[in-house]
């Protein structure tokens, strides 16, 4: 069983489109979380929710919109895509939530903007 | 706030070589400190952790140790293998996230 899954796994699409990705952990965890890594390789958190609540919102585009339907899903929808939006989008989550735990890392959704 | 400055890449080595990759952080209060690794085309996972200071983490023959005298977190391997050839990131854990170095590409070969 995976323990944090995201869909799609690819997603390729012109800009000025809408696009949803969306996670889901099956260890019970409380925190879940959205990076976005660069071409650089370069890993930046973009938001954190625990039990559903927004917890940090770092400084993104508000056109990037997380979703907490439950504890178990974290979703990200974006509006009016920008060439800059591509990057890999990887779902993480904590049993902790301060930061100084474990991350469980999902296997990344490539976002590519033409 | 809180950073983390990792050695610049990329790094080849042979087959059986030490290992250092090093890492420095600046941080309030006591974060805990991580390697994670990224091998091609999957997510990170989690290689060893220290949560105090003097704290060793090791893994897979891999080790580093929490220095807060030096704030520093260096990763070694005394003999690597072709398949630690990955991304390997430094990350300091503390007021609720993650903030990541900005990685070091290691390749080995045979």
């Amino acid at each position: 069983d995976t323990a944090v899954s995201q869909t799609p796994k690819y997603l390729v699409t012109q800009m000025g489109n809408d696009k949803s990705i969306k996670c889901e952990q099956n260890l019970g965890h409380d925190t879940m979380y959205w990076y976005k890594q660069d071409s650089k390789k370069f890993l930046k958190i973009m938001f954190s929710y625990n039990n559903k609540e927004l917890i940090i919102n770092e400084t993104v585009p508000n056109r990037f919109s997380p979703k907490s339907p439950d504890k178990a899903h974290l979703n990200l929808h974006i509006n009016s895509l920008e060439l800059g939006d591509s990057a890999v989008y990887f779902c993480a989550s904590s049993q902790e939530g301060q930061g100084r735990g474990e991350q469980y890392f999902g296997p990344g959704t490539r976002l590519t903007v033409t | 706030g809180n950073s983390v400055t990792q050695m610049e890449g990329p790094v080849t080595l042979s087959e059986e070589a030490f290992l250092t990759i090093n890492c420095t952080y600046t941080a309030t209060g006591y974060p805990s400190l991580f390697w994670y690794v990224q091998y091609p085309g999957e997510g990170l996972q989690l290689l060893l952790k220290a949560t105090k200071a003097d704290d060793k983490g090791s893994n897979k023959g891999f080790e580093a140790t929490y220095r807060k005298e030096t704030t520093s977190f260096h990763l070694e391997k005394g003999s690597v293998q072709v398949s630690d050839s990955a991304v390997y990131f430094c990350a300091l854990g503390g007021a609720q996230k993650l903030v990541f170095g900005q990685g070091t590409r290691l390749t080995i070969n045979p």
